[in-house]
């Protein structure tokens, strides 16, 4: 069975610097997506970033970027010039590729972002 | 906004009680998730819809259950309710059965008291 483990329950960052959020799993699949989900206190889970596994290129979306290393199974989030809306939950996820799978998602515990002003 | 619409978003019910969650998927999606976020078991997936038919299951209680109808909208109904029931539930959507990206509701806070 597929895990994802994401070992900081808090982190915090002054505004406007870097913050990179850690996010290991485990899977003997070799065909999957990898996703970085918001959850802020309004409770909305929103979608931040995705990866497929098949890319070797890192993803990234504005102020947003992974470091996808397959090998390693390691996933992190980086988020540069952080503001203050970004003070959130963020959630890890894992889906499986396959068609014969139920393509459910796969969560870490969540690391806590806290932006200091 | 998401587009998917989750009814009701807050709900305080008592033990042994039986509740209906609605959801209302995207435009055009057919696939429906359903997962629940409590504060010792995390997100939990709980069960999958496509086009009407039940998909797969995970943790879902025997006392929970769920359908989709014909206009794929979806109702988990949580009955005999206790304390450990108490948690967000979300409904999440996506257009296909493989696609990557789902799409999540505000979720229903239940308060089971």
């Amino acid at each position: 069975a597929q895990t994802v483990t994401q070992s900081q329950p808090e982190m915090s960052v002054q505004e406007a610097e870097t913050v990179t959020l850690s996010c290991t799993y485990d899977t003997s699949e070799s065909d999957y997506y990898l996703f970085w989900y918001k959850q802020p206190p309004s409770r909305q889970m929103i979608l931040v970033i995705r990866q497929e596994a098949y890319k070797q290129q890192n993803a990234t979306e504005n102020r947003f970027s992974v470091n996808f290393q397959k090998a390693a199974k390691s996933f992190s989030l980086k988020i540069s010039d952080s503001q203050l809306g970004d003070a959130a939950m963020y959630f890890c996820a894992y889906r499986s590729a396959y068609l014969d799978s139920n393509y459910q998602l796969i969560w870490g515990a969540g690391t806590k972002l806290i932006i200091k002003p | 906004d998401s587009g998917v619409t989750q009814t009701p978003k807050h709900l305080i019910t008592a033990t042994g009680q039986r509740v209906t969650l609605r959801c209302s998927p995207r435009s055009g999606d057919l696939s429906v998730y359903w997962y629940q976020q409590s504060l010792d078991q995390g997100l939990q997936f709980l069960i999958q819809y496509y086009n009407g038919e039940e998909r797969a299951k995970g943790n879902i209680l025997e006392r929970f259950s769920a359908q989709q109808f014909p206009d794929l909208h979806s109702e988990l109904n949580l009955s005999s309710l206790e304390l450990g029931d108490s948690a967000l539930y979300f409904c999440a959507s996506s257009v296909e059965l493989g696609y990557s990206e789902a799409f999540f509701g505000q979720g229903t806070r239940l308060t089971v008291v």
